[in-house]
């Protein structure tokens, strides 16, 4: 696609459910990263891949949390036994290559509220 | 503990005006990026500097590198409305392909 497409864009879950957010990086992209991003701050990384291989997840803020991207492409970030402290945006971004210093190109995110 | 430190965490000025805002850091990085990030949008890359001392102009806006690649500025000079947003650094951590971000300055543009 034209650029990276996360879905849904919004998503309000009760507490104690698990939820699935979806990444589709652009077409092509080797990396791709999860980030988290409260209101007004900074991305924090959670975790990335390389093609179908998750090279890091030390971002990743405990065992609920867990990624996959099974064919090298699209990417879920799935979130178990969510709590309200999940509450955030979810960013997904994917570089053209591997290595250090690439553009990472971001997506709109998926606004998670748990209720 | 934050990684990369930005200051100041908020900026608001009249159009017109020059500003310079900060990224800085105890670690050396390879190579430092600079992104914004409108409201409702994700960050957008504006540059990458890689060498120590280096200096890189984007129409009004100015990056340096500092020379020990601990630390970076933006400088922007005339400042327009259209420049309001969130400012971001980011590096790679521990010189790996991990980006660490930076918790951004909020840059307010009056008319």
């Amino acid at each position: 696609g034209a650029g990276v497409s996360q879905s849904p864009r919004y998503k309000v879950t009760k507490r104690g459910q698990d939820v699935a957010l979806r990444c589709d990086p652009i077409s092509g992209h080797v990396s791709l990263y999860w980030y988290r991003q409260a209101l007004g701050q900074g991305p924090e990384f959670l975790t990335y891949f390389n093609y179908e291989a998750q090279q890091d997840k030390s971002g990743l803020p405990n065992d609920r949390f867990s990624a996959e991207r099974p064919e090298g492409s699209i990417s879920t970030l799935t979130i178990q036994r969510t709590e309200q402290r999940d509450s955030a945006m979810y960013r997904c971004a994917s570089s053209s290559r591997r290595g250090v210093g690439t553009e990472a190109f971001f997506g709109q995110g998926t606004r998670l509220t748990v209720v | 503990t934050q990684l990369l430190e930005q200051s100041p965490q908020f900026l608001s000025i009249q159009e017109g005006e020059n500003l310079t805002v900060y990224c800085n850091s105890s670690s050396v990085f390879s190579s430092l990026q600079w992104y914004r990030q409108e409201p409702g949008e994700g960050p957008v890359l504006l540059v990458t500097v890689v060498t120590g001392g280096e200096v890189k102009k984007l129409k009004r806006l100015t990056f340096q590198f500092g020379d020990a690649r601990k630390d970076s500025s933006l400088h922007i000079t005339a400042a327009q409305p259209g420049d309001t947003g969130l400012y971001l650094c980011a590096g790679p951590f521990q010189g790996a392909q991990k980006l660490v971000f930076g918790q951004g300055t909020r840059l307010t543009i009056n008319p």
